[in-house]
């Protein structure tokens, strides 16, 4: 979806170095999320922030930062990049209509850490 | 702890078939239900969605069915196509503030010319 983009969209890095994926959106959603995809799987969430000021961790977040610079822009960071955080990397926004939530996911990052 | 089981993890269907992808879930506070699909080199994208209020869904030719006393829910593709070929994943959250998604472990589903 071209309303979430993702930069870089392919990263390879070495063991320790830090690397930060970014993500913008033009949907004007306050909700943000990280997601890391992996085989076997499924999509598990990294950090979600519902409003600037609000940052949460999710599911799997040891080994990882975030930073909300503005509504549009959630950025991912790895200050220590390690060979088992090789995966594909999804940031999304969300809206709630009528009760129901929908996310809307970038076209992902895929990061090889060697 | 995986609060969503998928399965199959991998499935093949002629053109035409239906196919069928289970979900399982363990947490009773559950109360949405969506469905996304991914293609490959795509992010995931919403397909459908159901609410525990209702047994079936149904949009052109998918169809969510939903077992609230069996904590299950599935989905069937009708009259499948090849342009269906992607990854399916299920999904559930608690409709409250966080609205926080747990999702299956994806269903690769390959329909066959």
């Amino acid at each position: 979806d071209a309303d979430v983009t993702q930069t870089p969209r392919n990263r390879i890095t070495k063991t320790g170095k830090r690397i930060m994926l970014e993500c913008s959106q033009t949907k004007g959603h306050d909700r943000m999320y990280w997601y890391r995809q992996d085989p076997g799987l499924g999509l598990r969430l990294i950090y979600y922030s519902f409003d600037v000021k609000d940052i949460n961790k999710g599911e799997i977040s040891d080994g990882y930062s975030v930073s909300r610079q503005a509504q549009a822009k959630f950025s991912l960071s790895l200050e220590s990049a390690i060979p088992n955080q090789t995966a594909l990397y999804f940031c999304a926004t969300s809206d709630v209509t009528g009760g129901l939530e929908t996310q809307y996911f970038g076209p992902g990052t895929r990061l090889l850490v060697l | 702890q995986q609060q969503v089981k998928q399965s199959p993890q991998s499935l093949i269907v002629q053109k035409g078939g239906i196919s069928i992808i289970n979900c399982a879930y363990e947490n009773t506070a559950f109360d949405y239900f969506p469905w996304y699909q991914q293609f490959p080199g795509k992010g995931p994208a919403l397909l459908i969605a159901i609410r525990p209020d209702v047994s079936e869904k149904k949009e052109g030719r998918f169809t969510i069915s939903f077992n609230k006393s069996a904590k299950q829910f599935s989905l069937h593709i009708m009259d499948s196509q090849p342009g269906d070929s992607a990854t399916y994943f299920c999904a559930a959250s608690i409709g409250d503030s966080s609205y926080k998604l747990i999702f299956g472990s994806g269903t690769r589903l390959l329909v066959r010319p």
